[in-house]
């Protein structure tokens, strides 16, 4: 069975913190790793796609995947009451399926 | 470049009624997948849909519920005789490939009375 697991939260980080979220997978084979935010009501947006091992940044975001350990995580660096949102982790394996997305994590940004 | 459309984007509907759900995928993508999400939950995979054929639908309900994606025209997500259970937000999104980057509606707000 497939799995993606993520911390409910909610996470609290005070305005110009880094904000970590961390997503565990369970299929060794998982090829695509992508975050989404979502803010309340409204559609996942896609923030980052990560598909090797190490870091890959784009402004304050950072994704960083770990394959051996099943492990990826988003950095959100100097974060802004406006980053308060729930962060969705998916993940895709190789073959003709769809993502598998965690539950999400809710991070609440404090002015 | 219009991104996924969905519409409606508010559906009321009384219970024993039919609901149907209508997702234009982004230009150019030919897969369609089908989530329902309840209030403070995740996203729920429903089901994934090439033109004119379905390919995953494992998280559909077997009874009521059915979805569409034909040649020509938007995927439709169909509920026969809604309950309040069905009450949820459903999102439609869509890639280019089956392992692609998928990209989401706004999503329709369902109701049932």
């Amino acid at each position: 069975q497939k799995e993606v697991e993520q911390n409910s939260g909610p996470l609290s980080v005070p305005e110009g913190a880094i904000a970590s979220l961390n997503c565990t997978y369970s299929d060794r084979v998982s090829q695509s790793f992508f975050w989404y935010r979502q803010y309340s009501g409204k559609s996942p947006e896609l923030i980052m796609s990560i598909y090797s091992n190490g870091d890959k940044e784009d402004g304050r975001f950072t994704a960083q995947l770990n394959k051996a350990s099943q492990y990826v995580s988003l950095l959100i660096r100097d974060s802004q009451p406006s980053d308060s949102a729930t962060y969705l982790c998916a993940v895709n394996i190789p073959g003709n399926t769809p993502l598998v997305f965690g539950k999400g994590t809710r991070l609440s940004v404090i002015a | 470049n219009a991104g996924v459309m969905q519409n409606p984007r508010h559906l009321v509907r009384r219970r024993g009624q039919e609901a149907r759900l209508r997702c234009s995928p982004m230009k150019g993508h030919s897969h369609v997948y089908w989530y329902r999400q309840l209030p403070e939950e995740g996203l729920k995979f429903m089901v994934y849909l090439q033109k004119e054929n379905i390919i995953d639908e494992s998280g559909m309900p077997k009874e009521r519920f059915s979805a569409e994606f034909p040649k020509e025209g938007p995927s439709i997500l169909r509920i026969q005789q809604v309950v309040r259970g069905d009450s949820a937000a459903y999102f439609c999104a869509s890639s280019p490939g089956g392992t692609d980057t998928q990209y989401f509606g706004p999503g329709t707000r369902l109701t049932v009375l």
